[in-house]
């Protein structure tokens, strides 16, 4: 089975700041895993992905990630925060072979102060 | 990358009348749609995996009765919440995912019965 566990509901920070969501997985296959964010009443955008490839994975908008296999993490990063990046963020968890479902962490919410 | 179009974006309905929403996936075949339902502020929660020309697969406690998922052909899956209460007010997700890549979403459909 696997699950994702968002250790933070809500994180602030202060604009150009730096930005660190934290994210652990539990799977029992090699997993592929997923930051995706939502901003108010819109749908949801894919942030970066990793999928076996090179650990340390870069998204859109200055955001990057590093798969920890022996701390089962995947925290999300960026070095400085824009006003632009408050919003809600999902950690997310996958099987890597098949159309399976993904599922999904409980979501933190990111406030940027000014 | 690829595109999922859902369809509409924001319904009202009067209660007891049935709502169709529409998940299209644009520039590539879904043999497995999958539709999610979002309370405020929480997180994405599956509802039901839609397979083309099969039955779905509901998840535990959803009521297959009241939401009917039709995935009639590998671009179209549909979801009709039937005699829709206040309580089925919601944001409804579909997305449909390629084998070994990340999930591509639907713009959301906003729910309101009234």
């Amino acid at each position: 089975a696997q699950s994702v566990t968002q250790l933070d509901s809500h994180v602030s920070v202060s604009e150009g700041t730096p930005v660190l969501l934290r994210c652990n997985y539990s799977s029992s296959y090699s997993p592929s895993l997923f930051w995706y964010v939502q901003h108010p009443n819109k749908g949801l955008q894919l942030l970066l992905k990793y999928t076996s490839a090179a650990t340390l994975v870069k998204g859109i908008n200055g955001f990057e990630a590093e798969f920890k296999k022996s701390e089962t993490s995947f925290h999300l990063t960026k070095p400085s925060a824009h006003m632009s990046d408050a919003a809600e963020y999902f950690c997310v968890v996958s099987v890597r072979s098949g159309n399976t479902p993904l599922v999904f962490g409980k979501g933190t919410r990111l406030s940027v102060i000014a | 990358g690829a595109v999922v179009s859902q369809h509409p974006s924001r319904v009202i309905c009067k209660s007891g009348t049935s709502v169709k929403i529409e998940c299209r996936s644009l520039d590539f075949q879904a043999t497995t749609m999958f539709w999610y339902r979002q309370f405020p502020k929480q997180s994405l929660m599956l509802m039901a995996t839609s397979n083309e020309g099969s039955k779905a697969t509901y998840e535990q406690g959803v009521e297959k009765d009241k939401f009917l998922i039709n995935h009639a052909s590998l671009t179209l899956s549909t979801l009709t919440v039937t005699s829709a209460h206040p309580e089925d007010s919601s944001f409804y997700i579909c997305s449909a995912r390629k084998v070994d890549t990340e999930a591509f979403f639907g713009q959301g459909t906003r729910l309101t019965v009234v």
